[in-house]
């Protein structure tokens, strides 16, 4: 039973150029949670979804990030125009149930995206 | 707002020698505790978890309990191994609401 497959595990980009990042979340999970990690800080929300619907987008910043979760294929992360301060490790997050229901995420390994 | 205090680290520890990573949140109302770790190479994974007041969680030997007057999960482990050299999230959900929050982190390294 594959756990929940991020990629690319590593992403370079120059500023100004869009970044994509590719989450598939475990088998049976119908819910997925994106979270952002800068250095020297804890893991920040960004944005919950179940298939084809953005449920919480309250952690996303305004403009040039987006999310989707189509209904098939993996969910992802899209970043326009990326800045330096985007450079940061992307997790993303599946669950059978939404979590008030069951309390715990299964993680991926992350997307590291290094700005140049 | 909701948030998670954790000890800052990294933290370097013999082999059989006792671990205390504290954590301290904030919360608006009622909510689950967890502590989350992430080996090497690999995503976080929950290591253990107490959803209401005195509860104990535990697993591979380590222990947190639930104090509500200190506002606090202290992650506590008697006697610790190589093995366990991983980062140690702290990490609160509300029983309402969509997300988690989650202390910076604490690294640990096991020394032989």
């Amino acid at each position: 039973n594959a756990g929940v497959m991020q990629n690319p595990r590593h992403l370079v980009r120059r500023r100004g150029q869009e970044a994509r990042l590719r989450c598939s979340p475990m088998k049976g999970h119908s819910h997925v949670y994106w979270y952002r990690q800068l250095p020297e800080e804890g893991l920040k929300f960004m944005v919950y979804l179940q298939k084809e619907n953005i449920i919480d987008e309250s952690g996303m910043p305004k403009e040039r990030f987006s999310a989707e979760f189509p209904k098939e294929g993996p969910s992802i992360l899209r970043i326009q125009q990326v800045v330096r301060g985007d450079s940061a490790a992307y997790f993303c997050a599946s669950s059978p149930f939404p979590i008030p229901n069951t309390g715990e995420l299964f993680f991926g390994e992350g997307s590291r995206l290094t700005v140049l | 707002g909701d948030s998670v205090t954790q000890m800052e680290g990294p933290v370097t520890l013999s082999e059989e020698a006792f671990l205390t990573i504290n954590c301290t949140y904030t919360a608006t109302g009622y909510p689950s505790l967890f502590w989350y770790v992430q080996y090497p190479g690999e995503g976080l994974q929950l290591l253990l978890k107490a959803t209401k007041a005195d509860d104990k969680g535990s697993n591979k030997g380590f222990e947190a309990t639930y104090r509500k007057e200190t506002t606090s999960f202290h992650l506590e482990k008697g006697s610790v191994q190589v093995s366990d050299s991983a980062v140690y999230f702290c990490a609160l959900s509300e029983n309402t609401g969509n997300q988690f929050y989650f202390g910076t982190g604490t690294s640990l390294t096991v020394i032989p």
